[in-house]
């Protein structure tokens, strides 16, 4: 059975960078056809695909025209997870942020959800 | 950029009746790669149907997807208590690569 066991703080003040990791139990990060994702969820934008990484016989990103200049999507291989790093916060980075597995062009396992205020 | 657009926003039905939801994208999606999530409060959403019509493992039987285009419909037969929630649909391609819908709450009546 797979497992994504994210972590990470919740309180980050503005012009702060966000960390989260997303450990991976059951798969690999090396497993064909599929890709590992962030997406986040607030009131106010509803649930929004933030980018993914995935193995191909390298390693590709794709990251949403929204966040682009912000963000990095990265594997550790040695650990087994993949991590999210989000530049520059402002209040409107406030949601709810999922690490997430996409296969079948969907996404069929979700960790639990960090909650990530941006608040001084 | 492909906008889905869901409705209802809500849906008001007793158990045991046929629920049908609509997903309409403002363009032909690529593939017909449209799955479907059910979300519970304080939950992950659950992927249901990905596909346009191909139910995810475990699922019941009693969830269904249609649809192709830009017309999409997920169909519960029998409602039962724990099948209300919220539903969203979403899509792969596109400049955004993945979207999703704003969401279709199915309360009881």
């Amino acid at each position: 059975q797979v497992q994504l066991q994210q972590s990470g703080p919740g309180l980050v003040k503005p012009s702060q960078t966000l960390s989260l990791t997303c450990p991976i139990s059951g798969d690999s990060v090396y497993s064909d056809n599929v890709a590992w994702n962030w997406i986040r969820q607030s009131p106010s934008r509803g649930l929004e695909w933030l980018g993914r990484t995935y193995y191909k016989s390298k390693w590709y990103n794709d990251y949403a025209v929204s966040v682009k200049s912000r963000i990095t999507i990265s594997p550790d291989t040695s650990k087994n997870q993949f991590s999210l790093q989000l530049t520059s916060l402002t209040p409107e980075d406030t949601a709810v942020y999922y690490c997430v597995r996409g296969r079948w062009l969907a996404f069929d396992v979700w960790g639990q959800g960090t909650v990530v205020t941006v608040s001084s | 950029e492909i906008v889905l657009t869901q409705s209802p926003g809500t849906l008001s039905l007793s158990p045991g009746e046929r629920a049908t939801l609509s997903c309409r994208a403002s363009q032909s999606v690529i593939g017909n790669y449209l799955a479907w999530y059910q979300q519970k409060p304080g939950q992950a959403p659950r992927l249901l149907i990905y596909g346009a019509s191909t139910r995810a493992p475990g699922i019941p039987d009693r969830f269904s997807g249609s649809g192709s285009g830009t017309d999409f419909a997920l169909t519960i037969s029998r409602l039962e208590p724990e099948d209300f929630a919220v539903y969203y649909c979403q899509q792969y391609g596109g400049s955004l690569l993945y979207t999703f819908g704003q969401g279709t709450k199915l309360e009881i009546k």
